[in-house]
């Protein structure tokens, strides 16, 4: 069974930083990884999906990397900014189950102006 | 395009009250997806609907929840009765499917309905 895992769960940095946001997943044998947004009491925002052939995908200031043989992934955010405050999810799509993304518990991260 | 639709954003019932969730996918998507997401166990996947017929429904907790997709721009997400453990956040999803394995598609969530029930 698929079990995704994010560390840290809370992350507090001042605005100007770059930052890393962690993503492990126990079975490599996925189609693709997609990283979302949570704001408060709203739905997700997809931020970048990554299928299994690629190794990094890149908008913005936003840059997520994939390493599948080892069940890791990266969420950088270059030069953070106070509204990018937010929770942030990642999924994965397993081969075991097609279109069934599991979901980690998320970061919570806080930028201070 | 409005985006996924669910309603209502807030439901407060009594434990043993029959509760309906509605959403509305975005236009021309072919999948649906219904998830439920608490403090204790995150988002998870309830059930998921391709081309209106419920492909997986393994997440569905026990008997008392059951959804359906009359058509392609509705589905119902209803739990009789409820009990104060259904409380959550459900979220409602869409996406466009051309059903070919490893091929990603992007889901799209709607604001979700914060069930609460006492």
């Amino acid at each position: 069974k698929q079990e995704v895992t994010q560390i840290p769960a809370a992350l507090s940095v001042p605005e100007g930083e770059n930052l890393v946001l962690n993503c492990s997943f126990t079975d490599s044998a996925i189609y693709n990884l997609q990283w979302f947004r949570q704001d408060p009491g709203k739905g997700l925002t997809s931020l970048l999906l990554i299928q299994s052939s690629q190794r990094e995908q890149t908008s913005g200031r936003l840059n997520a990397s994939l390493d599948k043989s080892s069940g890791r992934s990266t969420l950088y955010i270059a030069a953070s900014q106070p509204g990018d405050s937010a929770t942030y999810l990642c999924a994965v799509e397993s081969r075991t189950g097609f279109q069934k993304l599991v979901f980690g518990t998320g970061t919570r991260l806080l930028v201070s102006p | 395009d409005a985006g996924v639709i669910q309603s209502p954003r807030h439901e407060v019932t009594e434990m043993g009250q029959e509760v309906t969730l509605r959403c509305k996918p975005i236009s021309g998507h072919n999948s649906l997806f219904w998830y439920r997401q608490t403090m204790m166990r995150g988002l998870e996947l309830l059930i998921y609907f391709n081309n209106n017929v419920p492909i997986d429904d393994s997440g569905m907790p026990e008997d008392r929840f059951s959804a359906k997709m009359p058509n392609a721009s509705f589905s119902t997400l209803k739990i009789q009765p409820s009990e104060p453990r259904d409380s959550a956040v459900y979220f409602c999803a869409s996406s466009l499917s051309l059903g070919t394995r490893g091929t990603a598609y992007e889901q799209y969530f709607g604001p979700g309905t914060r069930l609460t029930v006492t």
